[in-house]
């Protein structure tokens, strides 16, 4: 079965720096997502991209957050100063539309654990 | 909006007793609805789903929920619960094939022997 993929599974990082979380979504899908948990929280909704732009986001997902389609395969999340609220896990999720929805659902990634110190 | 609540964050169940985790939807559009099951250190894997066919919908690992939209709840059983259930379980919504999902909160299913 198609997975998505995320990198790093652990990224440690000092408060004020940058950092890019990697995801490679099936390679037929057309939406992407990033959502967050904070440990021991649900899962939140950050950011959808569809046709290579923004298609919704949520409040958290303000100017410090971009994502980027770069070169059809990888989706990528820059969060560009991080806080100490960043601290979370970060999941890619991807689906293909109607078919792939009824016959899969969304398809997540296992992760990225973000610790900012 | 769409919201999703899930009633009771914590569940206790012995093994081999029925399971039963609450999710109740609020949608003003016919939804798409899901129950995920979270490991502890894993990412999100799909249990069942619900798009508008059958109403009883059977899923991985001996779990089903059932669709009623005049009680809008889309509650998961296991009739025998085992030790490898115990998990975090999320129920979600959309509305549209790339709409966002709404997460629940969650309910931690625990397992004694």
């Amino acid at each position: 079965e198609p997975e998505v993929t995320q990198t790093p599974s652990h990224q440690v990082t000092q408060m004020g720096q940058e950092v890019i979380l990697r995801c490679v979504p099936i390679s037929n899908h057309l939406y992407f997502y990033w959502y967050r948990q904070i440990l021991g929280q649900k899962v939140e909704f950050l950011v959808s991209f569809y046709n290579n732009e923004i298609s919704e986001k949520s409040e958290i997902f303000d100017d410090q957050f971009s994502v980027e389609r770069p070169d059809g395969s990888n989706f990528t999340l820059k969060i560009r100063s991080t806080k100490l609220e960043d601290s979370a896990m970060y999941f890619c999720a991807s689906n293909g539309g109607q078919v792939t929805i009824a016959n899969y659902g969304y398809t997540f990634g296992s992760g990225t654990r973000l610790t900012v110190v | 909006a769409q919201s999703v609540t899930q009633l009771g964050s914590h569940v206790s169940v012995s093994e081999g007793a029925l399971v039963l985790l609450r999710c109740n939807y609020s949608s003003s559009v016919p939804p798409y609805l899901f129950w995920y099951v979270q490991y502890p250190n894993q990412g999100l894997q799909l249990l069942l789903k619900y798009t508008s066919a059958a109403t009883l919908v059977k899923g991985i690992n001996g779990f089903e929920a059932e669709f009623k939209k005049s009680e809008t709840s889309f509650h998961l059983t296991k009739p025998s619960a085992h030790m490898s259930d115990a998990a975090e379980y999320f129920c979600a919504v959309t509305s549209n094939q790339g709409g966002k999902l709404i997460f629940g909160q969650g309910t931690e299913l625990s397992v004694k022997p």
